[in-house]
């Protein structure tokens, strides 16, 4: 069964830090793009970064640029979300996407059921 | 404010028929395919519609997608009250390279 599991959420005060893990299984990992996207309590989705099969393509949301940093170890079928300088508004659902192909352009087919992560003092 | 517009809310009865509307740009519907989420409530969002018009395995026929120039819709017929979920459209945007959302459709079936 393809399917993704986020770990790492937590309650962290602002400035701090914290590292999404997301463990995929059931696909060829390295032959597919990844993303988080987020989703605030009550609030829409929001993507927030997306990093290519192979690692080398990796983008983000203009919200976190300089803040977060994606990273992918194929060796682990493991994504990663190093968020640093966190805020209010970065508290929300954080969940893990498979795309569908190796592009970040790519639709996401596969969601985990997420990670929380809560910004305050 | 989200790069992709949707109403916020539609509602029918059961066993009828119903549309979402998302409206984008040249660079982002305009350029790129649209893809469909459910998001049944509590739980995380599942893919719909890919690829403007394609339904994934397991996915049923009275759901359906189309896109036009810069604007997409998702069609649902012969609601039911299990179909109550808030619907996301999707898309790829070139100019910004970043996957953009629209706000969310929260479909009640009365």
């Amino acid at each position: 069964e393809v399917q993704t599991l986020e770990s790492g959420g937590g309650l962290v005060q602002p400035g701090g830090s914290l590292r999404l893990s997301c463990a995929a299984s059931g696909f060829n990992f390295a032959g597919y793009a990844m993303s988080w996207v987020r989703q605030a309590p009550g609030k829409g989705l929001e993507w927030v970064s997306g990093i290519s099969g192979s690692g080398t393509s990796v983008h983000y949301a203009d919200s976190v640029k300089g803040r977060f940093t994606i990273s992918r170890d194929n060796s682990k079928d493991t994504v990663y979300l190093q968020m640093n300088n966190l805020r209010a508004d970065d508290t929300a659902l954080y969940y893990c996407a498979k795309n569908s192909g190796a592009g970040n352009y790519y639709y996401m087919d596969v969601w985990g059921k997420g990670t929380t992560v809560t910004v305050s003092s | 404010q989200s790069v992709l517009t949707q109403p916020p809310s539609v509602s029918a009865a059961p066993g009828q028929s119903v549309t979402i509307s998302c409206s984008g740009s040249i660079s982002n519907i305009g350029d790129n395919y649209v893809s469909w989420y459910q998001q049944l409530p509590g739980t995380a969002p599942q893919l719909l519609i890919s690829e403007n018009n394609k339904r994934p395995s397991g996915i049923p026929d009275r759901f359906s997608g189309s896109k036009s120039g810069t604007s997409a819709t998702l069609g649902i017929t012969g609601l039911q009250t299990g179909d109550e979920a808030d619907y996301y459209c999707g898309t790829w945007d070139s100019s910004l390279s970043a996957w953009v959302f629209g706000g969310g459709t929260k479909l009640t079936v009365l």
